[in-house]
């Protein structure tokens, strides 16, 4: 099976513009979360969708969201980008709700 | 922000040594899991041990829970060059696996 996929996988955005981050699960996989990663705050949870919903959501603003398609595939978009939004993004999907699979990541820098 | 620390932040052992990793967390939890993440890439996931098991076993690897002191430790034995990476825990509270809380990480370089 091929593994989860991220794109793009390198993103360079200016403060104020918006971004949309695209992830394809593992084929049957119907949950995906997103994580964000920086040298700071280290690994956090973004938000998690299933079946089209969002079932979990962590703590970050509102500029942060996402949605899931009946695909399964699922996309996460910030606007009104920050300097602190520069992170690595993860996203994970997951079939036994035990293990969940990461993609590569999306490292977006902003300026 | 992160369940809980990992000590040590980071750790350099030569090959064929063992690693010892230990991870803290606050919060009472369903499961808890390891995983493996080289250079900024993504995570790969490692081992899970549940809330109610003490000890489990995968290769070269021997995970502990200790759920009365809210502490995990990673044994990787033998180790290679090939284990050099970040190691974090992450709890799962939901029984979901679906929202991860992760600790802070410890790396580990091994050298030959």
């Amino acid at each position: 099976k091929a593994g989860v996929t991220q794109t793009p996988r390198y993103l360079i955005k200016t403060r104020g513009q918006q971004v949309t981050l695209s992830c394809s699960p593992i084929s049957g996989h119907r949950s995906v979360s997103w994580y964000q990663q920086t040298p700071g705050q280290g690994l956090q949870f973004l938000f998690e969708y299933f079946s089209e919903t969002q079932r979990n959501k962590g703590n970050f603003p509102g500029r942060f969201s996402g949605r899931q398609f009946s695909n399964s595939r699922s996309e996460m978009n910030v606007s009104t980008l920050e300097l602190g939004d520069s992170a690595l993004y993860l996203c994970a999907s997951s079939f036994n709700l035990y293990e969940q699979y990461f993609g590569p990541g999306t490292r977006l820098t902003v300026t | 922000s992160q369940q809980g620390e990992e000590d040590p932040q980071a750790l350099s052992i030569q090959e064929g040594e063992n690693a010892t990793m230990n991870c803290s967390y606050k919060t009472s939890i369903n499961n808890l899991q390891w995983y493996r993440q080289n250079s900024g890439r993504g995570l790969v996931h490692l081992i899970l041990i549940r809330s109610n098991e003490r000890e489990k076993h995968s290769g070269r690897l021997r995970v502990t829970l200790d759920t009365s002191k809210k502490s995990s430790s990673l044994l990787i034995t033998a180790s290679r060059a090939a284990d050099t990476a970040s190691y974090f825990c992450a709890t799962d509270s939901t029984g979901t696996a679906s929202k991860l809380t992760f600790g802070t990480g410890t790396r580990l370089q091994v050298t030959l």
